[in-house]
C-alpha cells in the first residue's frame, strides 16, 4: 500500500520550459512534504519542502504547491535547465508519528537542450 | 562534515554469500535509516534507529536481513544468505531529531548478487 505515489515514471521537457512533477498521497496525517533530487551514483539530496499549513513555497526556480483537499502536491521548475535532469522523489512525513519519511517511487526528469 | 559515509560503493557477490553494508552517520544526528532503491519499488524504508535503538524494522524483507547500530557513529546492514533479488542500491541516511527536517543521504552501495 503506497501512501505516496508519483504516477509519472518519466518526464521530458525542453530547456527553458516549465517542468511539472506531480505527487499524490493518501495519508491525511502527513503534515510536511519534501522533494529530493537524485543524480546517478549519488544519494538523494534535499531540494525544497512545504508545511501542510501552507499551499505554496518558492525557492528560486523551484516552487512546490500543496493542495490538501486533493492530497496532491507538485513541483514546478521554471525555467528548466539541462542540469535539472535527475530523478525527483516526493516524500511526506507525519510529525506526530516520528521522524520517518515516506517516499514516492520517483520521476525521472530529462531536460533537453 | 564529511556527510553520511557508506561503504563499499559497489559490491558484487555470489548467491548464498554473506554481505555486510556499512554506514557512518553525521555526527550528532539522532536518527539513522536504511533504504533500498529498486526500479519497481522506488525508495523503500527497511529499518530505522533512534539513538542507536531499532524503532521500526517492518520494512526488512525477510529474516535474511539484519541491521545493527552498536554506537552512534556506525551501523551495518547484513544479508545472509544473499539472493539475486537482493540486487539494488542501498542507501543510509541520518537526521536530527527535529520534526520536519529532511534527511542527509549517503552515496549508496550498489549490490549485485550473481
Amino acid at each position: 500500500d503506497q501512501q505516496v505515489k508519483q504516477n509519472s515514471p518519466s518526464l521530458s521537457v525542453q530547456e527553458g520550459r516549465i517542468s511539472i512533477l506531480n505527487c499524490d498521497y493518501t495519508n491525511s496525517m502527513f503534515d510536511y512534504f519534501l522533494w529530493y533530487k537524485k543524480y546517478p551514483a549519488e544519494g538523494p539530496t534535499f531540494l525544497i519542502s512545504i508545511s501542510s499549513i501552507k499551499d505554496k513555497n518558492e525557492d528560486g526556480r523551484f516552487t512546490v504547491f500543496l493542495n490538501k483537499s486533493a492530497k496532491h502536491l507538485s513541483l514546478h521548475i521554471v525555467p528548466s535547465q539541462p542540469g535539472d535532469s535527475a530523478v525527483y522523489f516526493c516524500a511526506a512525513i507525519d510529525n506526530n508519528a516520528g521522524n520517518m519519511l515516506t517516499f514516492g517511487g520517483g520521476t525521472r526528469l530529462r531536460v533537453k537542450p | 562534515d564529511a556527510g553520511v559515509i557508506q561503504s563499499p560503493r559497489h559490491e558484487v557477490t555470489e548467491m548464498g554469500q554473506e554481505v555486510t553494508l556499512r554506514c557512518k552517520p553525521i555526527s550528532g544526528h539522532d536518527y539513522l535509516f536504511w533504504y533500498r532503491q529498486t526500479m519497481m519499488r522506488g525508495l523503500e524504508l527497511l529499518i530505522y534507529f533512534n539513538n542507536n535503538v531499532p524503532i521500526d524494522d517492518s520494512g526488512m524483507p525477510e529474516d535474511r536481513f539484519s541491521a545493527k547500530m552498536p554506537n552512534a557513529s556506525f551501523s551495518t546492514l547484513k544479508i545472509q544468505p544473499s539472493e539475486p533479488r537482493d540486487s539494488a542500491v542501498y542507501f543510509c541516511a541520518s537526521s536530527l531529531a527535529v520534526q520536519g527536517v529532511g534527511y542527509t543521504f549517503g552515496s549508496g552501495t550498489r549490490l549485485t548478487v550473481v
